[in-house]
């Protein structure tokens, strides 16, 4: 166990429709990091979040966002869903902001887009 | 571009056997390197990474790795296999950008480790 969670595990939804996946980092992690597992595509590198700010970004589209709230929990919004947005939606957390830092995993929130 | 690349799909080895998993990059600047291993229906788990000094790096369950800065290279190695090492292997690379960095991830290589 990572000590990170994800809600919720499953997630079926509609083409169109709005989700919302949570994450909570380890104990004392200031840097949430937001990763999309695909068939297709693989592990790509959406978001990083430290301490409440933005820090780095990759290949996040603009149908989602994410935000860190001031407990350090975060969220990632997926909005006007697509077939292709189906994938293993993964949170990782690490101490401090700068990459260098082993990053912990959760288990992942399984998105399904019908 | 900048990338990464794992360029075996699948590796099969006899236990009690070396193992080498491949890893070759394509980045400007210094990447900090990267190995994680996912199990089925698990998150990722860190294995090792190279920042910075000995070429040769240790890491969790009897893995190590080799950065080879002339080949662009970060092969993962374990000098005898285990079963329990079966498993979907990433690489990754970090990378600076003006300002900022990003992180990109191997197409993962799925270790097989025969009884």
């Amino acid at each position: 166990d990572s000590g990170v969670t994800q809600t919720p595990k499953h997630l079926i939804t509609a083409t169109g429709q709005r989700v919302t996946l949570r994450c909570s980092p380890r104990s004392g992690d200031l840097s949430v990091y937001w990763y999309q597992q695909s068939l297709d595509q693989g592990l790509q590198f959406l978001i990083q979040y430290y301490n409440g700010e933005e820090r780095a970004k990759g290949n996040i589209l603009e149908r989602f966002s994410a935000q860190q709230f001031p407990d350090l929990h975060s969220e990632l919004n997926l909005s006007s869903l697509e077939l292709g947005d189906s994938a293993l939606y993964f949170c990782a957390s690490s101490v401090l902001a700068g990459g260098v830092n082993e990053q912990f995993f959760g288990p992942g929130t399984r998105l399904t887009v019908l | 571009a900048q990338s990464v690349a794992q360029p075996e799909d699948q590796v099969n080895v006899a236990e009690g056997n070396p193992l080498t998993v491949k890893c070759t990059y394509s980045v400007s600047g210094n990447p900090y390197l990267f190995w994680y291993v996912q199990y089925p229906n698990r998150g990722l788990q860190f294995l090792l990474k190279y920042i910075t000094g000995d070429n040769l790096v240790k890491g969790s369950y009897g893995f190590e790795a080799e950065f080879n800065k002339s080949q662009t290279s970060f092969h993962l190695k374990k000098p005898s296999a285990l079963v329990s090492d079966s498993a979907l292997y990433f690489c990754a690379v970090r990378f600076l950008l003006p300002g900022t960095y990003k992180y990109i991830f191997g197409t993962g290589t799925r270790l097989k480790v025969l009884a």
